[in-house]
């Protein structure tokens, strides 16, 4: 069966240090890969998407970049954080092809202070 | 083409009685409307999904119905329970280019009360 990883699960970091959040997926070949940000008590933005090793889409302009090193991991990063970068990021994945399910990660909690 | 709207925002009632979430959409070639729960501080899990190819499906307690003409969808919970209590979201897919995308509702928060 396929499970995804993610981690951290919390994670407190100062304006202006760097971020990398990783994300793993297990049990399938060539998903589509996704990154999502969710404000407190808001809905879930898209951030990134990736049908392939190094391709990535962009959704926002923002602070954030991803990127995609293997089949299987998609890394959310940035080289110095805002205070308005925290949120709940949440990485998913999908088998290739039309209305296939989304599946989530339990998300990152991030608190940037 | 890409929004969803979303209500209510917030919905209390008591156990055992149903719960109504609905969703509107406007890209009329959206195909499919998946419905997500998700429990405080784990990712959302998805709870049951429809295709453009049919009006409804149900599954137990939880049931999803169409309406293609007038672009909105609902999620039906019937004797509701505590468990239930939780965040739901909808969705719909709309394809861009490569891939295929989903855009979310803005989230209802359920809260079954005793």
């Amino acid at each position: 069966s396929q499970t995804i990883h993610q981690w951290p699960a919390t994670l407190v970091q100062p304006v202006g240090s760097p971020l990398s959040l990783e994300c793993t997926v297990e049990g399938t070949s060539n998903p589509n890969l996704y990154w999502y940000r969710q404000a407190a008590g808001r809905g879930l933005q898209l951030l990134f998407y990736s049908v392939g090793i190094g391709q990535i889409s962009s959704e926002v302009p923002q602070n954030l970049s991803a990127s995609r090193p293997q089949d299987r991991q998609f890394i959310l990063s940035s080289k110095k954080l805002l205070l308005s970068d925290s949120g709940f990021y949440l990485c998913a994945w999908r088998v290739r092809g039309r209305n296939s399910p989304l599946h989530f990660g339990n998300g990152t909690r991030l608190t940037v202070t | 083409g890409e929004n969803v709207e979303q209500h209510p925002s917030t919905l209390s009632v008591q156990e055992g009685d149903s719960a109504v979430i609905k969703c509107t959409y406007s890209d009329s070639a959206s195909n499919y409307f998946p419905w997500y729960k998700q429990e405080l501080g784990k990712g959302p899990q998805l709870i049951i999904d429809i295709r453009s190819n049919v009006g409804e499906k149900k599954d137990q307690r939880i049931a999803v119905t169409l309406n293609k003409t007038a672009k909105h969808f609902s999620l039906h919970i019937t004797e509701t329970q505590p468990e239930d209590s939780a965040v739901y979201f909808c969705a719909h897919q709309f394809l861009t280019g490569t891939a295929s995308k989903l855009t979310f509702g803005t989230g209802t928060r359920l809260q079954v009360t005793l």
